[in-house]
C-alpha cells in the first residue's frame, strides 16, 4: 500500500539554528498536509499543499511540493523553543485512507 | 466552540474486557477517522468515516470495530482488548475527504492501557 516515509526521526538543534524534515512517496501524492503535535498535545493542521512545485510561507516556517508530488519539506528557520514538538506530514490515498509519515521529533538547546 | 471530544482520556483496563472510547464533533464535518499513535510508527489510521452508515478500514483495523449512526458521533469499539492495543487514540474530523483543502481537527487523545 501507500507509504510515506519521514526523515530524519529526531532532530536536537541549538536555538537559532535551521530545522528541516522531509517527506517522501513511492507514489504520486493527490496532496500533501503537515501538522504539529507539542508534547503531550495532539495534532494539528498546519498547512495543505495542492500543486506541483507549490511553495508556502508562514513566518519562519517554509513548505514545499515537490515537482513531481512525490515529496515534499517543512523548513524552519531560526528555530525557537516554541518550535519544539513532532512534525507530521499526511497525505490522502485514493481510497480516502489518509496516510501519515512517521514524524520528526524537534528538541532545542537553548 | 469548535470542538472533537473524545472520552475517557485515561484507561487502564485488562485483556478481554470490552471497551468504547467515544468521539464526538461540533462541526457538522462529514468525515471522521481514528488513529493510533505509537513511538517510532507515527500515526496510524484505523476506522475511518465519510459520513453517515459509512465506514472503512484504515491501515490496523484488526481488533477494533466503529460505528456512524449520528454524525456527529463517531465511537472506537474493542471488543476483547489486548496488550499490543495499549497505546494512545486520536479521533479526529474533517468537513470533507479528498483532494479539497479540509485539515484535521484532532481530539485531545485518549490513553489506553491493557494489562
Amino acid at each position: 500500500g501507500q507509504q510515506v516515509m519521514q526523515i530524519p526521526q529526531y532532530q536536537h538543534v541549538q536555538e537559532g539554528e535551521d530545522f528541516t524534515t522531509y517527506c517522501n512517496s513511492s507514489t504520486t501524492l493527490s496532496n500533501i498536509q503537515w501538522y504539529k503535535q507539542r508534547p503531550g498535545g495532539h495534532p494539528v493542521f498546519l498547512i495543505q499543499l495542492v500543486k506541483s512545485g507549490e511553495v508556502k510561507k508562514q513566518k519562519r516556517l517554509t513548505f514545499q511540493f515537490g515537482e513531481a508530488k512525490k515529496n515534499s519539506s517543512l523548513h524552519i528557520t531560526a528555530t525557537q523553543t516554541t518550535d519544539v514538538g513532532t512534525y507530521f506530514c499526511a497525505s490522502y490515498s485514493s481510497a480516502s485512507k489518509i496516510i501519515f509519515g512517521s514524524g520528526t521529533r524537534l528538541s532545542i538547546r537553548p | 466552540e469548535a470542538q472533537v471530544t473524545q472520552n475517557p482520556r485515561y484507561l487502564i483496563t485488562v485483556t478481554g474486557k470490552k471497551l468504547t472510547v467515544t468521539c464526538s464533533q461540533n462541526m457538522n464535518h462529514e468525515y471522521m477517522s481514528w488513529y493510533r499513535q505509537d513511538p517510532g510508527l507515527g500515526l496510524r489510521q484505523i476506522y475511518y468515516s465519510m459520513n453517515v452508515e459509512v465506514t472503512d478500514k484504515g491501515d490496523v483495523p484488526e481488533g477494533y470495530k466503529v460505528s456512524r449512526k449520528e454524525k456527529r458521533n463517531f465511537p472506537l469499539i474493542l471488543e476483547s482488548p489486548s496488550p499490543n492495543q495499549t497505546s494512545l487514540y486520536f479521533c479526529a474530523s474533517s468537513l470533507s475527504w479528498g483532494r479539497s483543502n479540509q485539515p484535521q481537527h484532532f481530539g485531545d487523545g485518549t490513553r489506553l492501557s491493557i494489562l
